[in-house]
C-alpha cells in the first residue's frame, strides 16, 4: 500500500503563471484535505472533500485557487496568476471517516511551490 | 489570536536529557488533541494522540489540561533522532486540524 502521493514535488514558476498540483490519496480514503505551510509556520487548512463533494473552503483560498476531486479519488489544486506570496509547501492529506467520526489523517510529502 | 500557540524554541539539549514544552489552544470546544513531528522539509507525521488522563508512548509523555486549555509534551532520555519540529495540533470539529507553528528541538551529542 502506498501512502498519499503528490505531484510534482517541486515547482518553480514565474509570477502570473498558473500551476496545478495533483494528489492521490490512500486508496479507499473518502476524505481528502489540502493544507498550506509556509516557512516557520504550521500547516494551515485550505479545503477538504468528502468523496467528490468539496465541503469547506478556508478564507485563505482566494478566487485564484480552485480544488477539485472529480471522481472522489485523486484531487487537483490549481493556482491561477501566481503571486510571490503563494510560495509555500502544499500538503495533501487523506483519511477514512465513517459516520462523520474523526480518524487519523495521513499527509503526503508535499508539493513545494516557488514563485519567482 | 491564533487557535494554537506554541513556544517556538529552539530547545537545544544534550543526548539523554529530558525536554518538555507545551502549547495553548483557544477553542474550548476542541475535541481531540495530538502531537505531530515534522522533520526538515518533510511532511508532518502523527507522533501521538493526547488524552485527558495523560498518556505515554515509550519516552514520550503527553498531558492535556482542558480547564487551562493547555497541552504538553515531555521527551525523556533524548536521542539524536528526536531532533525535529514538534507540532501541537487540535481538532476543533470532525474534519479540521489546527496546527501550532511548532517547537524546534535539537538534541546534540
Amino acid at each position: 500500500d502506498t501512502g498519499v502521493s503528490q505531484d510534482p514535488r517541486h515547482k518553480i514558476t514565474k509570477r502570473g503563471q498558473n500551476v496545478t498540483f495533483r494528489c492521490d490519496p490512500i486508496s479507499e480514503h473518502n476524505r481528502l484535505y489540502w493544507y498550506r505551510q509556509t516557512l516557520g509556520q504550521g500547516p494551515e487548512f485550505l479545503t477538504y472533500f468528502q468523496n467528490e463533494a468539496q465541503l469547506e473552503k478556508s478564507r485563505l483560498l482566494s478566487d485564484r485557487f480552485s480544488a477539485e476531486r472529480p471522481k472522489g479519488s485523486f484531487s487537483t489544486l490549481e493556482i491561477q496568476r501566481t503571486e510571490q506570496g503563494d510560495s509555500a509547501m502544499y500538503l495533501c492529506a487523506s483519511s477514512y471517516n465513517r459516520d462523520y467520526s474523526g480518524n487519523t489523517i495521513y499527509f503526503g510529502e508535499g508539493s513545494w511551490l516557488t514563485v519567482v | 489570536r491564533k487557535e494554537v500557540e506554541q513556544d517556538p524554541g529552539p530547545f537545544n539539549v544534550p543526548e539523554g536529557a529530558t525536554v518538555a514544552f507545551n502549547c495553548t489552544y483557544s477553542n474550548s470546544a476542541s475535541q481531540s488533541f495530538f502531537w505531530y513531528r515534522q522533520d526538515c522539509r518533510k511532511e508532518p507525521k502523527l507522533l501521538m494522540s493526547v488524552y485527558s488522563s495523560g498518556n505515554e508512548d515509550g519516552r514520550f509523555t503527553a498531558q492535556l489540561n482542558r480547564a487551562s486549555q493547555y497541552i504538553s509534551l515531555l521527551i525523556r532520555d533524548s536521542k539524536l533522532s528526536d531532533s525535529a519540529t514538534y507540532l501541537c495540533v487540535v481538532r476543533s470539529n470532525d474534519y479540521k486540524l489546527s496546527f501550532g507553528a511548532g517547537t524546534t528541538v535539537t538534541v546534540r551529542a
